[in-house]
């Protein structure tokens, strides 16, 4: 069946280094790949979305690279800072006539060490 | 522009009761999703409406419900609540336009 899944569920980064969050997902039907970052008390908030022709997107200090042959999918987050500290959630979404379905991987928190 | 919110915030309720949950989308924004959000189960989504009607389902009892009204703003029902149903519910609106769901804060349910 469809999932999506995290391979960490915590990752623990000094401030200013670089963080990397790694999702496998199994539905190669995927219309995009989101990141989600969820803060605590917040719902989640929309960082950075890739379509799935794509391997790499790049944002303000994110970058998410695609890899279709072994399924998985990852943030970077250059240059970590403390209010970088969430839970990120990896989600797939497949877009049809009308209607689209998003399914949510299970989130790695991340706690940046100042 | 004004975020997606929700109502109310925090609820206790007790195992056979029902609650209902309100959910303001941005506006413009016709399509409004549901989540339930546990520490076990991460994210899972419970219903979408478009224009006053269900689109989408996810894989929750009929003790699940919800509806839409003519200005976007939903509600979801849940009747006869177990214990497990203590959750956070996420509800998010996006546009017709580029799909990028917008969440609120979510209502956290606590059933005693």
């Amino acid at each position: 069946g469809e999932s999506v899944g995290l391979h960490l569920p915590t990752l623990s980064v000094q401030e200013g280094d670089n963080s990397i969050i790694n999702c496998a997902y199994s539905n190669s039907a995927s219309d995009y790949f989101i990141w989600y970052k969820q803060e605590s008390g917040k719902g989640p908030q929309f960082i950075i979305d890739i379509r799935s022709n794509m391997d790499k997107r790049q944002g303000q200090r994110v970058t998410v690279l695609l890899n279709k042959t072994v399924k998985h999918l990852s943030l970077q987050i250059a240059a970590t800072q403390p209010g970088d500290s969430a839970v990120y959630f990896c989600a797939e979404k497949i877009v049809g006539r009308g209607y689209q379905k998003v399914t949510f991987g299970t989130g790695t928190k991340l706690q940046v060490i100042p | 522009k004004a975020g997606v919110t929700q109502t109310p915030r925090y609820l206790i309720k007790t195992r056979g009761q029902q609650v209902t949950l309100s959910c303001s989308p941005i506006s413009g924004h016709r399509s409004v999703s549901w989540y339930q959000q546990t520490p076990g189960q991460g994210l899972q989504f419970l219903f979408e409406y478009f224009s006053e009607t269900q689109r989408n389902k996810g894989n929750f009892p009929g003790r699940f419900s919800g509806r839409q009204f003519s200005n976007s703003r939903s509600e979801m029902n849940v009747s006869t609540l177990e214990l497990g149903d203590s959750a956070l519910y996420l509800c998010a609106s996006s546009s017709d336009r580029d799909y990028e769901q917008y969440f609120g804060p979510g209502t956290r349910l606590t059933v005693t």
